[in-house]
């Protein structure tokens, strides 16, 4: 069974639109994670939920926000997109302080 | 602001060769953690390092964590192609406010040949 699943794995999209990505754990955790690496690798928080709460929120833009209908989900919307918003989205878990699992990735291309 | 500082940063190595990657970090943190990713895919967690002097191994790989002097080292033994892949060192550092996300080093690009 897939411990951390997102879709859609990939998603490309033009300039302006409004996009979501959704993420599921099955693995009980309490705290879910977004993360964005981008076309060098890197790779950089943007999100951490726990127990429904929004903990940190890093300076990302406010197109984008993050929804958890409950803890084995959180959602990544995004709104008005752009050329840099290109890049792998990763979601994640993990218990309180543990250690982090991360799902398979949506690759996002804004043309 | 937490900085996670790998290197090197690209690492051409023969098979069977031995060799270490490097893991700083500027801020006092008893967690640490090594992954792998392949072309492509997502992150593989290799190893969690939860205390000073803390060393696991896997098969070829080892890992170590120095808290004091900020450090973590990966070594790679008798290295095999099969081991080719990207591995980043992440730092968990926990405010006391609940989650903290972990903040990744640059990522070591490791290409294994024959």
């Amino acid at each position: 069974d897939t411990a951390v699943s997102q879709t859609p794995k990939y998603l490309v999209t033009q300039m302006g639109n409004d996009k979501s990505i959704k993420c599921e754990q099955n693995l009980g955790h309490d705290t879910m994670y977004w993360y964005k690496q981008d076309s060098k690798k890197f790779l950089k928080i943007m999100f951490s939920y726990n127990n429904k709460e929004l903990i940190i929120n890093e300076t990302v833009p406010n197109r984008f926000s993050p929804k958890s209908p409950d803890k084995a989900h959180l959602n990544l919307h995004i709104n008005s997109l752009e050329l840099g918003d290109s890049a792998v989205y990763f979601c994640a878990s993990s218990p309180r302080r543990g250690e982090q699992f991360f799902g398979p990735g949506t690759r996002l291309t804004v043309l | 602001e937490l900085k996670v500082e790998q290197n090197p940063l690209f690492l051409s190595m023969q098979e069977g060769k031995n060799y270490t990657i490097y893991c700083n970090y500027s801020t006092t943190s008893d967690r640490l953690y090594w992954y792998r990713q392949d072309p492509g895919k997502s992150l593989e967690s290799l190893f969690v390092l939860l205390s000073n002097g803390a060393v696991k191994q896997e098969g070829r790989l080892m890992a170590s964590l120095d808290t004091k002097a900020r450090l973590s080292t990966l070594h790679i033994t008798a290295a095999v192609h099969d081991l080719s892949a990207t591995y980043f060192c992440a730092v968990d550092v926990y405010s006391g406010g609940g989650a903290d996300g972990l903040t990744f080093g640059k990522g070591t690009h490791l290409i294994i040949q024959p």
